[in-house]
């Protein structure tokens, strides 16, 4: 199962936005509504930000949204604070099938986001 | 709180065996599905695999690139998940983090443990 892709990097001045994409297939994005994004600083424990494409955890501020369309989704970042940056990375359930196995997890690749 | 604290990381050499430890706190650990995640120095997540709880079916999954060279079982009266790798490779070199699996994501997380695969 290849990894989401993401834009490796991405960045904005403080109170910008920036959105970060995360593309896959039918077979795992375009295929389920279970896709989440983390976010982590370095030498840190990913966190949950946003799960089934837009809902955010208790405590995620709502400056964080996310949104899917067909095989690609989306994580934006509005209002940019010097703590968002980190690390993205994009996460879907996906079908394993043709590799002998029910289901499982894929994640992107990561996008670094820098606070200019 | 809830709180999950990885072990059993360290050096071990290409062919060997290492059984890494996750215990939980702060919730019902027999209730919930329990996945293994990896980040190679440098690189991205890889999701490892999970075990579902016992009324979920006690199943497990694997990713490919381990499956038949890791096994995670659970120890629900001990509140502790286990990643038993065998046969590694240098390219299992990565910090692993236990993590709870549910329909809103991988929730919580360990900080994560450190395996080395070096001769």
């Amino acid at each position: 199962q290849s990894a989401l892709t993401q834009p490796p990097s991405a960045s904005g001045s403080p109170g910008q936005s920036v959105t970060i994409s995360c593309t896959g297939t039918s077979s795992d994005v375009g295929g389920y509504k279970y896709v989440s994004w983390y976010q982590q600083h370095p030498g840190k424990a990913p966190k949950l930000i946003i799960y089934e494409v837009s809902k955010r955890p208790s405590g995620v501020p709502d400056r964080f949204s996310g949104s899917k369309s067909g095989n690609t989704a989306s994580l934006t970042v509005s209002g940019l604070q010097a703590e968002d940056e980190a690390d993205y990375y994009c996460n879907s359930y996906a079908d394993f099938n043709n590799f002998a196995y029910a289901f499982g997890y894929v994640f992107g690749t990561g996008t670094k986001v820098t606070v200019l | 709180e809830v709180q999950l604290l990885e072990s059993g990381g360290g050096l071990v050499k290409p062919g060997g065996s290492l059984r890494l430890s996750c215990a939980a706190s702060g919730f019902i650990f027999s209730e919930v599905w329990m996945s293994w995640v990896r980040q190679a120095p440098g690189k991205g997540l890889e999701w490892v695999g999970r075990v579902k709880s016992k009324a979920g079916g006690g199943t497990r999954d694997y990713a490919a690139p381990v499956k038949g060279r890791f096994t995670i079982s659970r120890d629900d009266s001990k509140d502790t998940l286990y990643l038993q790798m065998n046969s590694l490779k240098t390219e299992d070199t990565a910090v692993y983090f236990c993590s709870t699996e549910g329909p809103s994501g991988l929730q919580y997380w360990g900080q994560g443990t450190l395996v080395t695969v070096s001769s």
